[in-house]
């Protein structure tokens, strides 16, 4: 059974990094798929903000391309999500999903809520 | 990027109603085009992926069609457990979602 699980801060502090890792376990991120992060403000709908291929290819929402980067660890079997220069506005709940062009996102992760609060 | 519109934003149905929620893309995206359903608190569940292909375990009640730029997901007979909110979402380019559509209580 594969499974995803976000970790990171929960509180990150205006202008500062955001940081969180996605580990996954039931299937090895080097055999395929691509690896996501999606973003849902409170009471709002989703945001997709990135995707990853095991080999390194990415694929950024154009609204957050300058401040988002998408890392993958297939040692570790994780994959990781760093947002600069965060504000209220990246308030939200973050979610990781295996995703593929023909079959959509298929497995998420609980999801990991992160305030952006001084 | 291409953008996603759903329709309605909300509506009220009860339990045994057909159900019918449109979306459509600013482009035509062929059939990469999945639907999810969200409740409260919990993550998105995945339905259908390349527009009409049945996630496994999901109800057969839950269908989708199109193809291009206008899509339809329909749930016949609707049950206690449907009452969420639904995305479609592209996957012809960089993944896009639309804004949801809440399906209540009437």
């Amino acid at each position: 059974q594969v499974q995803l699980q976000e970790s990171g801060p929960g509180l990150v502090k205006p202008s500062e990094t955001l940081s969180l890792t996605c580990a996954v376990s039931g299937y090895s991120i080097s055999r395929g798929y691509y690896w996501g992060w999606i973003r849902q403000p409170p009471g709002k709908g989703l945001e997709w903000i990135g995707i990853i291929y095991h080999s390194g290819s990415i694929s950024y929402n154009p609204s957050l391309n300058s401040r988002v980067t998408i890392s993958v660890d297939t040692s570790k079997n994780q994959f990781s999500l760093r947002l600069s220069s965060v504000t209220v506005a990246d308030t939200a709940i973050y979610y990781c999903a295996r995703y593929s062009r023909s079959a959509g996102a298929d497995y998420w992760g609980q999801g990991t809520l992160v305030t952006v609060s001084s | 990027d291409i953008q996603m519109t759903q329709s309605p934003s909300s509506l009220s149905a009860s339990v045994g109603d057909r159900v019918t929620i449109t979306c459509r893309a600013s482009q035509s995206i062929s059939s990469f085009l999945n639907w999810y359903q969200q409740k409260p608190g919990k993550a998105p569940n995945l339905l259908i992926y390349g527009a009409s292909s049945l996630q496994s375990g999901v109800p057969s009640r839950f269908s989708g069609s199109g193809s291009g730029t206008d899509f339809t997901l329909t749930i016949t007979s609707l049950q206690p457990e449907d009452f969420a909110t639904y995305y479609c979402q592209q996957s012809y380019s960089t993944p896009t979602f639309g804004q949801g559509t809440k399906v209540e209580i009437k």
